[in-house]
């Protein structure tokens, strides 16, 4: 596709549910990154993928979020037993390059915006 | 510790005028920079970036500068125009992945 695309765009949970975040990223590239954006808040890094190797995971918050590239292209989060603490837009991002270093511009899809009750 | 700071939550610009948006950072590993901007539902949108070895890169209406000595960059928007009203963040990269400030909204007063 041209862009990064996300899905589902909105996502309601119960507190204590299982959800399942998609991202489908510009075709060809090899980097791919989450990203946690609260409201009023600039985007947080969460975890990157090149290609299917998970490089850094730093940012997860917990053990409950998991992610997945298990064959280079789609990703996928995971949040296991969701909080309302987890509420936020969920924003993924891919990038041309692998260890390109840092100059290698990330494209952002629409994001998931997870409401926990 | 919020190593990217945008210091102005808003910033109102007469259209035609100049938008002078800025942003300090404190991590000096931080080698590339990148200004993005983003409307409501959407994800953000790439628009100008500057790597670290550079103190000015301009594209059209927009230029970014870059005061390393100071940890300092902006982004100047001339002439503003209405549909340059959004929500900017700045965000630096170091390792990879970005770091964002907390974004100004720019509102273009027609």
């Amino acid at each position: 596709g041209a862009g990064v695309s996300q899905s589902p765009r909105y996502k309601v949970a119960k507190r204590g549910q299982d959800v399942a975040l998609r991202c489908d990223p510009i075709s060809g590239h090899v980097s791919l990154f989450w990203y946690q954006q609260a409201l009023g808040q600039g985007p947080e890094f969460l975890t990157y993928f090149q290609n299917e190797a998970q490089l850094d995971k730093s940012g997860l918050p917990s053990d409950r979020f998991f992610a997945e590239r298990p064959e280079g292209s789609v990703s996928t989060l995971k949040i296991q037993r969701t909080q309302q603490e987890d509420s936020a837009v969920y924003l993924c991002a891919s990038s041309r390059l692998g260890g390109g270093g840092s100059t290698d511009t990330q494209y952002f899809g629409p994001g998931t915006r997870l409401t926990v009750l | 510790d919020q190593q990217v700071k945008q210091n102005s939550p808003s910033l109102s610009v007469q259209e035609g005028r100049i938008s002078i948006l800025n942003c300090d950072y404190t991590n000096s590993m931080f080698d590339y920079f990148l200004w993005y901007k983003k409307y409501p539902a959407e994800g953000p949108t790439f628009l100008i970036s500057i790597s670290s070895i550079k103190d000015k890169n301009e594209d059209g209406r927009f230029t970014v500068f870059l005061n390393k000595s100071a940890k300092h960059l902006s982004l100047h928007i001339v002439p503003s125009q209405p549909g340059d009203s959004a929500v900017y963040f700045c965000a630096a990269s170091g390792n990879e992945k970005l770091t964002f400030g907390t974004g100004t909204r720019l509102t273009i007063i027609p």
